[in-house]
């Protein structure tokens, strides 16, 4: 079993709805949970970090859900400009430096 | 300011070649990062450095040198590459505090590397 999994979509959004997607991840004594967006042929860039009771940034709402061990990521009144790659990332606390990544969601938000 | 510079953004080299890739930043991280990233996959760790230091290595390949000169910069030296390394090389800082093992990370823009 990979230690962070993701749907590796597409998903076609239209542009001004909302899309939701997933991760889970099977460290169960992680700590640290992170969303980054990838465009394409360029470099992670940190999105936002995901805390226990939940956290909004604008548009973008990240949950965290312990006992069933995933995270997730919604988007609101979607973009053009959010079509990218999403990344889970995890911080495993019993292996300090070594980043968990999913193989990332890709989102197309069409007009 | 998050900010992680890397030079060059391309490089196209010979199998015999040798040459270097550079990240800096100075945020005042003391840890930094190089992974290797091939399309459509995610990053995937090829060292550490804590406190310039080497504490992380990924078994990666000799032809792989990684060397840190000062806790702004980070080096890594190519000698002869295969094909098969041709990859985007990110880097990466975190401050590397006593909160570390929640800490993230911050990427630099990578170098796309052509092994010819």
């Amino acid at each position: 079993r990979k230690e962070v999994e993701q749907d590796p979509g597409p998903f076609n959004v239209p542009e001004g709805a909302t899309v939701a997607f997933n991760c889970t991840y099977s460290n169960s004594a992680s700590q640290s949970f992170f969303w980054y967006r990838q465009d394409c042929r360029k470099e992670p860039k940190l999105l936002m970090s995901v805390y226990s009771s939940g956290n909004e940034d604008g548009r973008f709402t990240a949950q965290l859900n312990r006992a069933s061990q995933y995270i997730s990521l919604l988007i609101r009144d979607s973009k053009l400009s959010d079509s990218a790659t999403y990344l889970c990332v995890v911080n495993p606390t019993d292996s300090w430096g070594k980043l968990q990544f999913g193989a990332g969601t890709q989102v197309v938000v069409t007009p | 300011d998050t900010e992680v510079t890397q030079t060059p953004k391309h490089l196209v080299m010979g199998m015999t070649n040798k040459k270097s890739l550079k990240c800096e930043q100075h945020m005042g991280h003391r840890a930094m990062y190089w992974y290797k990233q091939k399309a459509k996959k995610p990053p995937e760790l090829m060292f550490v450095y804590s406190y310039e230091k080497l504490s992380i290595n990924e078994s990666v390949p000799s032809r792989f040198s990684p060397e840190c000169p000062n806790s702004s910069l980070l080096n890594l030296h190519l000698h002869a590459l295969q094909p098969e390394d041709s990859a985007l090389y990110l880097c990466a800082s975190s401050p590397y505090t006593s909160g570390r093992l929640k800490e993230t990370q911050y990427f630099g823009p990578g170098t796309r590397l052509l092994v010819l």
